[in-house]
């Protein structure tokens, strides 16, 4: 049971665009939600995070909104950069409920220069 | 800047040989995690640790798997008999224990191959 999706395998993007990446969830109990960068043969690296009582959250070029509703949230990376190609991934924690984060599978941004 | 060390950073093995995978997750952490990663497919929770007992774990951590914190600082994981299908990435995890939020440090990962 997948509850962490992101279903676009890939992007790409030119310099100085704005990357967006989308994920979503259906456990309605996530609370959560981070955003986690890899480079091959290295492990996720966090990024930014964002709690349920928030709708967006803001470090640098990278902005992530959340949309509770729609049980949606989204990253931006304003301008993509190419050392910002990289697999990202969406995850999410139930905080009441447990300690397990749930990981979606990946999106693959690649930065044009 | 404080971070989660693994070690082998690769091994491979035979099937049915035991494995044992070693993390030094960040001192100050109280919750500890190894999730894998099959080449290809997402990140996927083994187990989640807290307070010296396993507090969390997924339907692929079955009795092969288990996990342990001898000494205070190593957290370790076992395969006892290892399958053509364990082989994966195992990322190990750490957080601070404080609050609900905080967000997971990965280690870099130890690449296990199964022959």
């Amino acid at each position: 049971d997948q509850q962490v999706k992101q279903n676009s395998p890939s992007l790409s993007v030119q310099e100085g665009r704005i990357s967006i990446l989308n994920c979503d969830y259906t456990n309605s109990m996530f609370d959560y939600f981070l955003w986690y960068k890899k480079y091959p043969a290295e492990g996720p690296t966090f990024l930014i995070s964002i709690s349920s009582i928030k709708d967006k959250n803001e470090d640098g070029r990278f902005t992530v909104f959340l949309n509770k509703s729609a049980k949606h949230l989204s990253l931006h990376i304003v301008p993509s950069q190419p050392g910002d190609s990289a697999v990202y991934f969406c995850a999410a924690r139930p905080t009441n409920t447990g300690n397990q984060f749930y990981f979606g599978t990946g999106t693959s941004l690649t930065v044009i220069p | 800047e404080p971070e989660v060390t693994q070690t082998p950073s690769h091994q491979v093995t035979q099937m049915g040989q035991e494995v044992i995978l070693r993390c030094v997750p960040i001192s100050n952490h109280l919750y500890f995690y190894w999730y894998r990663q099959i080449l290809g497919q997402k990140v996927e929770f083994l187990v989640s640790f807290y307070n010296n007992e396993i507090s969390e774990k997924s339907e692929i951590f079955d009795d092969q798997f288990s996990v342990e914190r001898p000494d205070g600082s190593n957290f370790t994981l076992k395969i006892r008999s290892t399958k053509l299908e364990d082989s994966a990435m195992y990322f190990c995890a750490s957080r601070t224990g404080g609050g609900t939020t905080g967000e997971l440090f990965f280690g870099e990962g130890s690449r296990l191959t199964v022959l």
